[in-house]
This record gives C-alpha cells, structure tokens and sequence, in this order.
C-alpha cells in the first residue's frame, strides 16, 4: 500500500468555523489531490499540486483553499465550513505522468452542523 | 454533466460466476481508464487500468474490456469471490487542454456489488 495518511480520520465542526485536513505522504510522489465522495455524485476533484507551492482547482473548488510548502503534505482548507461541505474527503497521490495510477488515502469523514 | 457513468448503481451475483460491471464516457479523449474498488470506511484502491492503445488488460481474476467505437468498458470478474462485495468506481483521464499534462480523473458514481455464497 502507497504511503499515505490522511488527518484526522473523522471532525465534526459547526458552520462558520475554519477547518484544515490533512494529507500526508511518505512515497515523495510529486502529484497530489483532494477529492470528495459524496451520495450519488461519485469522487470529484477540488483541487491537486503539481509539485511544491504549484496548486490548481479542480471540478468543485468553491469554498475551499490548499497549501502544500512540502512535498509531504497537502492541506485542504475550509475558511468558513458549511453544511454543504459534510463530505468525505480523500487525498491521492501519484507519482509523476499523467497515467500514473493515484493511490488514496483512507479519508476523513466531515460532519459539518 | 458526467462525462463517466456507470447506470448500474447495484449488482448481485453467485459465488463463483462471472460479475461484469459496465462503464460508459463521452469525452472522446479520454486515453487511460481504470477501475478502483472501495470497501466502506476505506479509500480507493487500484484494481487494474488500460490505455487506449489496448483493448483488453488482464490481471488474474479480473479483466478490463475497451470499447473505444463504442465508448464502453467494463470489468470482469471471474469467478467472484464474497470478498469480491464492494463499490467499484470507473474512471478516466486524459482530455487535457491547454497543455496540462495532469492526469485528472474522472469518476463514474460505482456499482455496489454483492457476491453471495
């Protein structure tokens, strides 16, 4: 199994509040993402990292912020968590090439109140 | 709009037969495909993967058909096994534009199958 852990594996937080997830890896894969499952939508994409301070959005980005000043970790950021954003979230990694394989971490499940 | 899909959201098979999981895109640029399995409480995890350039994968139990006229893969899966039961998620990359070369992924909403003994 690919080196990934992800932090905390369950929070619950009331709207309004700020939370931050984490995503950490120990296989120094440049490639890293956060994605979303939620009922009937499957996995999308909030946003990836291409590599140390390179990040961009991905499919529903809205309300969320990343960071990532090493190649370890990954950090989701929700300024001001919603109801909407009760999720769970899964952090990817992989290694390089856009057909590399992305391996997941076990999620963190968010119950926002 | 879903550029993945998967229209069946259950399947139930004997121990033992074939489980054929189905998936269909739309984005013609779609060139590398894989199959994840999810069991409650767990991420994701890789089962098997095909490009485009192929149109058959095999590995042990499990076979990933492509259909790339048709838009069309599916998984095999033979014989199944109880621990086989979990969400199986499609999903695609490729279809980059504007140079990206990241391999986003595309997922299909899963089909939850259930291997009864």
């Amino acid at each position: 199994d690919a080196g990934i852990t992800q932090s905390p594996r369950h929070k619950v937080t009331e709207t309004g509040t700020p939370v931050t997830l984490r995503c950490h890896q120990t296989e120094n894969h440049r490639y890293m993402y956060w994605y979303r499952q939620d009922p009937g939508h499957g996995l999308r994409l909030i946003h990836y990292s291409y590599g140390v301070k390179d990040t961009d959005k991905g499919e529903v980005s809205d309300g969320y912020s990343v960071s990532r000043s090493k190649t370890e970790d990954f950090l989701l950021t929700l300024e001001s968590a919603t109801s909407s954003q009760t999720s769970v979230y899964f952090c990817a990694i992989s290694r390089d090439s856009r057909t590399d394989t992305q391996y997941f971490g076990p999620g963190t499940r968010l119950t926002v109140l | 709009d879903q550029q993945v899909k998967q229209n069946s959201p259950s399947l139930s098979v004997q121990e033992g037969r074939i489980s054929i999981l189905n998936c269909d895109y739309t984005n013609s640029m779609f060139d590398y495909f894989l199959w994840y399995k999810k069991y409650p409480a767990e991420g994701p995890t890789f089962l098997i993967s095909i490009s485009s350039i192929k149109d058959k994968n095999e590995d042990g139990r499990f076979t990933v058909f492509l259909n790339k006229s048709a838009k069309h893969l599916s998984l095999h899966i033979v014989p199944s096994q109880p621990g086989d039961s979990a969400v199986y998620f499609c999903a695609a990359s490729g279809g980059s534009t504007g140079g990206s070369t990241l391999g986003r992924l595309y997922f299909g909403r899963g089909t939850q199958l259930t291997v009864w003994p």
